[in-house]
């Protein structure tokens, strides 16, 4: 069964920093490509971003909102997603979810529970 | 940008009726790279269809959808208890993979 448990979230001042953290199970990880996906709260989903697998380049695409302050990486020896959140701000408080794509087409075939960040002074 | 506009926005029903929801692209999608979720409360999303007709694992066949372009369809023929949820279309053919902002199936 594929399972994805995401970890890492919580509450964080303005500016500051956050690296969120996804488990990755039943699944070829290394051979996956990833995605995040953000949902504020009471809001709709949002796409903040996506890894290839290494052997197809690991090419990382993020959404314009998020350039420059969120990083995304893979650690395929550990089947695990991360996502770095630096700059934090108060509209990045969200439910932030781990997906995976089943086939090279971006459509999220399985999410993870997700992790809550809030932004809050 | 491709920008999904979902309509309606709430969808009052009871239990055995039809459920259409649409979703607009404001350009074509090509090869209908077109997905749809369902979220209940308080859970993750989870993925109902994508692309031209493919339900994943475990989704029933009330669940259909159709179109092409720039407008899609998706049908529950007959609704059920647990069809109550919010619905997502998703856009996979150009980055930013954008959703639309959600049709809510609610009980009548």
């Amino acid at each position: 069964e594929v399972q994805l448990m995401e970890s890492g979230g919580g509450l964080v001042k303005p500016g500051g920093s956050l690296r969120l953290s996804c488990a990755a199970s039943g699944f070829p990880f290394s051979a996956a490509y990833m995605s995040w996906v953000r949902q504020a709260p009471g809001k709709g989903l949002e796409w903040v971003g996506r890894i290839k697998s290494k052997g197809d380049g690991g090419t990382i695409e993020y959404a314009a909102p998020v350039k420059g302050r969120f990083t995304i990486s893979r650690d395929d020896s550990k089947s695990m997603l991360y996502l770095q959140i630096n700059s934090l701000k108060t509209e990045d408080t969200a439910v932030y979810y781990c997906c995976w794509h089943l086939t090279v087409r971006f459509y999220m075939e399985v999410w993870g529970k997700g992790t809550t960040v809030t932004v809050s002074s | 940008e491709i920008v999904l506009t979902q309509s309606p926005d709430t969808l009052y029903l009871s239990p055995g009726e039809r459920a259409t929801l649409s979703c607009r692209a404001s350009q074509s999608i090509s090869s209908g790279y077109l997905a749809w979720y369902q979220q209940k409360s308080g859970q993750a999303p989870r993925l109902l269809i994508s692309g031209a007709s493919s339900r994943a694992t475990g989704i029933p066949d009330r669940f259909s959808v159709s179109g092409s372009g720039t407008d899609f369809t998706l049908t529950i023929s007959r609704v059920e208890a647990e069809d109550f949820a919010v619905y997502y279309c998703q856009q996979y053919d150009y980055s930013p993979y954008t959703f639309g902002q959600g049709t809510k199936v609610e009980i009548k």
